[in-house]
């Protein structure tokens, strides 16, 4: 069973322009969340989608943002990049059936870079 | 404000001995609570998971306990492996929203051969 699958591993942007970033659940899992890890404040929660709506949101500016499609698959987008939106950029998907309790797969990430 | 605390940056244990790592949280709207174990250039991946409504969490060579008066739990790894160096992430999620995790800053843990 393929895992979670996150485009592009690596990606270097410099300030004020945007990024997509991608991510692939496993098959057969409806909700992805997505983290931003850094060195200063670790593991963030940034959103998740569920059933191509938004279903929970983390502390993060309107610049951040994301979607989900009907086969599930998600993006996120990042507007007028900071030097500090550097880090790594982490998708998680779970079944998500009744009674969710945080059991992520989690992909490798998409460590971004702003110059 | 930091509402799960991992107090310990890093640890460093012999191979066979008991590892103990602990975490603190402060918002008692969490209901369940994780421990994630990750290796460099890999995404964290699910280790042991406890309800509010248990206080030990069983699976193998590990064990989480959870003292809710306290806000306080651990992770016990028993015998420890040097497979088991990684870092620890402990997490926590509310009841009406379980996917979405706050984390706490991690844990180094090192077992020595």
């Amino acid at each position: 069973k393929a895992g979670v699958t996150q485009t592009p591993r690596y990606l270097i942007k410099t300030r004020g322009q945007q990024v997509t970033l991608s991510c692939s659940p496993i098959s057969g899992h409806r909700s992805v969340s997505w983290y931003q890890q850094t060195p200063g404040q670790g593991l963030q929660f940034l959103f998740e989608y569920f059933s191509e709506t938004q279903r929970n949101k983390g502390n993060f500016p309107g610049r951040f943002s994301g979607r989900q499609f009907s086969n599930s698959r998600s993006e996120m987008n990042v507007s007028t990049l900071e030097l500090g939106d550097s880090a790594l950029y982490l998708c998680a998907s779970s079944f998500s059936g009744t009674g969710d309790t945080g059991e992520l797969f989690f992909g490798e990430g998409s460590r971004l870079t702003v110059l | 404000d930091q509402q799960v605390k991992q107090n310990s940056p890093s640890l460093s244990v012999q191979e066979g001995r008991i590892s103990i790592l602990n975490c603190d949280y402060t918002n008692s709207m969490f209901d369940y609570f994780l421990w994630y174990k990750k290796y460099p250039a890999e995404g964290p991946t699910f280790l042991i998971s406890i309800s509010s409504i248990k206080d030990k969490n069983e699976d193998g060579r590990f064990t989480v306990f959870l003292n809710k008066s306290a806000k306080h739990l651990s992770l016990h790894i028993v015998p420890s492996q040097p497979g088991d160096s990684a870092v620890y992430f402990c997490a926590a999620s509310p009841n009406n929203a379980g996917n979405m995790l706050t984390f706490g800053g991690g844990t180094r843990l090192m077992v020595k051969p």
